[in-house]
């Protein structure tokens, strides 16, 4: 089986600031982990993905996450918070297992304060 | 490329009324999915394919069903609409790689709701 948890629902920084999302997974597999964002009214478009390679992993617009199989955790990090970054984020788990299921997280909605 | 593409982007139905959303994807990917989208609740999956002719449920298959009759399209079948039913519909396709699911592609959604 598998879940992921967003240990946020709402997350607000100032402009110029970092940002923390963080993100706890289980898994009975080795898994894939993935960050996607998703801007008001549109799809969801894919920031990071983590597939057993590096486990520090860089996106797109500047942010990265790393892969900690001790905590279980795939937080999303950004040294320095842009306006257009507000949104939603999503992390998602996808088990290696012979059954290959997604599972989304509830979201965090990041507000961006200038 | 156009990507996953979703039609309607919008309707508004009536209670007992049946519809189809239809997707399509170009990008010659094995696994298509549907998802609804409830408001503070993140994505549910609907249904799932791993290839044409198979389909199989998701977290929240009641109320829908599915078909897959060729790679590049999976529309999604509501046959006695409810107000339950009224949410926002996302399809996305990917690859199945060794090791497991890669990157979906999703489609800008069809906002449903239903009165």
């Amino acid at each position: 089986a598998q879940s992921v948890t967003q240990l946020d629902s709402h997350v607000s920084v100032s402009e110029g600031t970092p940002v923390l999302l963080r993100c706890n997974y289980s898994s009975s597999y080795s898994p894939s982990l993935f960050w996607y964002v998703q801007h008001p009214n549109k799809g969801l478009q894919l920031l990071l993905k983590y597939t057993s390679a590096a486990t520090l992993v860089k996106g797109i617009n500047g942010f990265e996450a790393e892969f900690k199989k001790s905590e279980t955790s795939f937080h999303l990090t950004k040294p320095s918070a842009h306006m257009s970054d507000a949104a939603e984020y999503f992390c998602v788990v996808s088990d290696s297992g012979g059954y290959q299921k997604v599972t989304f997280g509830t979201g965090t909605k990041l507000q961006v304060i200038p | 490329n156009a990507g996953v593409t979703q039609t309607p982007k919008f309707r508004i139905l009536k209670i007992g009324q049946s519809m189809t959303l239809q997707c399509a994807q170009d990008m010659n990917h094995n696994y298509m999915y549907w998802y609804r989208q409830d408001p503070g609740m993140g994505l549910k999956l609907i249904y799932y394919s791993v290839g044409a002719g198979i389909t199989d449920k998701g977290e929240v298959p009641n109320g829908y069903n599915v078909s897959r009759s060729t790679t590049e399209d999976f529309p999604l079948r509501l046959e006695l609409a409810a107000p339950s039913q009224t949410s926002v519909y996302f399809c996305a396709s990917s690859y199945l790689r060794l090791g497991g699911v890669d990157t979906q592609y999703f489609g800008p959604g069809t906002r449903l709701t239903v009165l």
